[in-house]
Parts: structure tokens; C-alpha cells; sequence
């Protein structure tokens, strides 16, 4: 399996104000996926990162709002922008896709963000 | 949206094997079965994924229907530990970014508790 590590693990921020977060990989994968899980809901898709190409965003979901880094095949960043109370979720960084596991996909631990 | 439907809560005896039930009527010929839990504020773990044979691992075992048309996933010793949201995913393929790779959209999953 893969070792996924997120900074950072949880935040406090103000609205209006933006937050990145971090998504770091112990091996090169091909695909890098960002999540959010609202309170009591589960998770939904917001992007997939593919090194070398812009990321491929899910509807309701917008560069703008999400842009996203993926500058090699061990690290990725997703950006909070404008942030509001609605935006209070766990993000999850996940990644799939390498010579040892190719059909599995391995999630983070998750940032904690509250917006207030 | 998620293409498949999973009860929303089910209890197991500490001990006994838990079997979770998954319906995926529409799931196409090339289309992989996941599962995957999440303990409370945890990252999603992959437990287990199959196409049309029967699977174990360490972990559980996932059988599938001849028509593939649902699933069920066995923790053959279900302990508290166990005690987690066990989500039934059917994989589908997307291509864009230059590439074609796996898709996981999560429902609201199987409120799993193990108890005493």
C-alpha cells in the first residue's frame, strides 16, 4: 500500500481568507484524487490530478474555487479559495495507480477544516 | 451518483461474521466491486475489490453474484475494532486528461457496529 500524509491535519480559518492544503505520497502514482466529506455526509469527488495535465474537475466543482497542483507523482496541493462556513469538511487526498497496486486506490488521513 | 445500494445500518455480534449486503443492478461487464471502510474522522481503508470471482484476503471476503448483480462482504470474526461506515463502490472508468483511470463515487454506505 501507499503512505499518504496531509498537512496540514486540521485548521481553523476565517472567511474570506484562502487555505492549501497538502498531499504528500511515499511512492510515484499516476492519479491523484481530492475529496471533500461534509459533517455526517460522505465523500464526494472534486478532482483528479494527472501529473503533466490540468486537473479534471466533477460538476459543482471549479478551478477558482479548488485550483490544484500537481507538480510530480509524489505530491499534489488543493487550494480552498474565498472560503466560507459551507466549506467547514474534511478534504481527503487519494491515490491510485503504480506497478504494485494498480487497481487499488489508498486515501489520506484528511484535513479538518473549520471556516468561521 | 453512487451505483449501488447498501442497507443503512446493521448490528454483529463481537465474534460472528458480519455479512454486508450490496446491490448493483446496473454495474456493466467491466466494471470492478469495492469496498472500503472508514472508522470515525479516519481516512477511507481499502478492504477488498472484485470483478466476477469470489475474493479473499486478510482482511474479508467479497462474493458476487453469477450476474453480478449485488455482493456481499464477510468479516468472518467481526470484533469492536471492526465498528466502522463499510461503503460498496462500483469502480467506473473515465477517460480524460489524456488517460483513462478508475472512479470511485462513494454512497452513504452500511453504519457497521460490532458490539459485545
Amino acid at each position: 500500500s501507499a503512505v499518504i500524509s496531509q498537512k496540514p491535519s486540521r485548521d481553523i480559518c476565517q472567511r474570506g481568507t484562502s487555505l492549501t492544503i497538502q498531499c504528500q505520497v511515499d511512492s510515484q502514482v499516476t492519479m491523484m484524487f481530492w475529496y471533500r466529506q461534509q459533517p455526517g455526509q460522505s465523500l464526494t469527488l472534486i478532482a483528479t490530478a494527472n501529473q503533466g495535465s490540468e486537473a479534471t474537475y466533477e460538476s459543482g466543482f471549479v478551478i477558482d474555487k479548488f485550483p490544484i497542483s500537481r507538480p510530480n507523482l509524489t505530491f499534489s496541493t488543493l487550494t480552498v479559495s474565498n472560503m466560507s462556513p459551507e466549506d467547514s469538511s474534511i478534504y481527503l487526498c487519494s491515490v491510485a495507480g503504480t506497478a504494485s497496486f494498480s487497481y487499488e486506490q489508498y486515501f489520506g488521513p484528511g484535513t479538518r477544516l473549520t471556516v468561521t | 451518483d453512487a451505483k449501488t445500494t447498501q442497507p443503512p445500518s446493521m448490528d454483529c455480534a463481537e465474534g460472528r461474521a458480519a455479512n454486508l449486503p450490496c446491490n448493483h443492478s446496473t454495474i456493466s461487464g467491466n466494471e470492478y466491486v469495492y469496498w472500503y471502510r472508514q472508522i470515525h474522522s479516519q481516512g477511507p481503508q481499502y478492504i477488498i475489490h472484485g470483478l466476477k470471482n469470489n475474493e479473499t484476503n486478510e482482511m474479508a471476503s467479497l462474493i458476487i453474484t453469477e450476474d453480478r448483480k449485488s455482493s456481499t462482504l464477510i468479516l468472518p470474526h467481526a470484533t469492536l475494532r471492526d465498528t466502522a461506515v463499510y461503503y460498496c463502490i462500483v469502480r467506473t472508468t473515465v477517460v480524460g486528461g489524456g488517460t483513462s483511470y478508475g472512479k470511485l463515487t462513494f454512497g452513504q454506505g452500511t453504519i457497521l457496529t460490532v458490539h459485545p
